[in-house]
């Protein structure tokens, strides 16, 4: 049972650099989403989507962008990485309120 | 818009004895409430959840939860702590009309267990 699946769990970029956050879940979830946790803020929605092909703004969306392709995958991008985006990013999957977990991805900006 | 305050940041008990984790909400009408536990390097799971019924709900690793309409509250229980039981908790809320994407947590408390 994977469930909900990120890669990679670890990263460390340099300012102004691009890189792309995979999110695969197997549990035929219409919804997926992006978080980013930071300490005492809890988990913050970037952006969210309600089926293969959408896309919507969470409440932290800038400097981000989100594609669903396919059903199962939601990636997230980072087009010019900045300092501000050094987080652990959360993906989610759900067929209603309740998300499930990825294990989160690590992303340091230097 | 929904908001969810806890108030403890830290929290610091000794093994065996008894936990409870604050948490209150701002909604205008009754909200799903979810308590979820995240341990270091891992994702969040699933402690319960409350959507109507018995305000007392039971969750996994002996946890339970109370709603009270009156104080917007949904704090979390345990009778006696596990030295496992350290991580950090998180409370929830989601408007109650099944929508998938407005889930929205509070800032966390952290569990440290004394031996």
């Amino acid at each position: 049972n994977a469930g909900v699946t990120q890669t990679p769990k670890f990263r460390v970029l340099k300012t102004g650099q691009s890189m792309t956050l995979l999110c695969a879940q197997d549990m035929n979830h219409e919804y997926m989403y992006w978080y980013r946790q930071d300490p005492g803020m809890g988990l913050r929605l970037i952006h969210y989507s309600v089926g293969e092909g959408t896309t919507a703004k969470g409440e932290v969306p800038d400097g981000y962008n989100v594609s669903r392709l396919k059903k199962q995958n939601f990636l997230l991008g980072l087009e010019s990485a900045a300092p501000s985006q050094t987080s652990v990013y959360f993906c989610a999957s759900s067929s209603g309120p309740h998300r499930h977990f990825g294990d989160g991805t690590r992303l340091s900006i230097l | 818009a929904q908001s969810v305050t806890q108030p403890d940041i830290h929290i610091t008990v000794s093994e065996g004895a008894s936990l409870e984790l604050r948490c209150n909400y701002s909604y205008g009408a009754t909200p799903y409430l979810f308590w979820y536990v995240q341990s270091p390097g891992q994702g969040l799971q699933l402690l319960l959840k409350y959507f109507s019924g018995d305000t007392l709900v039971q969750g996994i690793k002996g946890f339970e939860a109370e709603f009270k309409r009156s104080q917007s509250s949904f704090n979390l229980r345990k009778p006696s702590v596990h030295w496992s039981d350290a991580a950090e908790y998180f409370c929830a809320v989601a408007p109650n009309n099944n929508a998938g994407n407005m889930l929205t947590f509070g800032g966390g408390t952290r569990l440290m267990v004394k031996p």
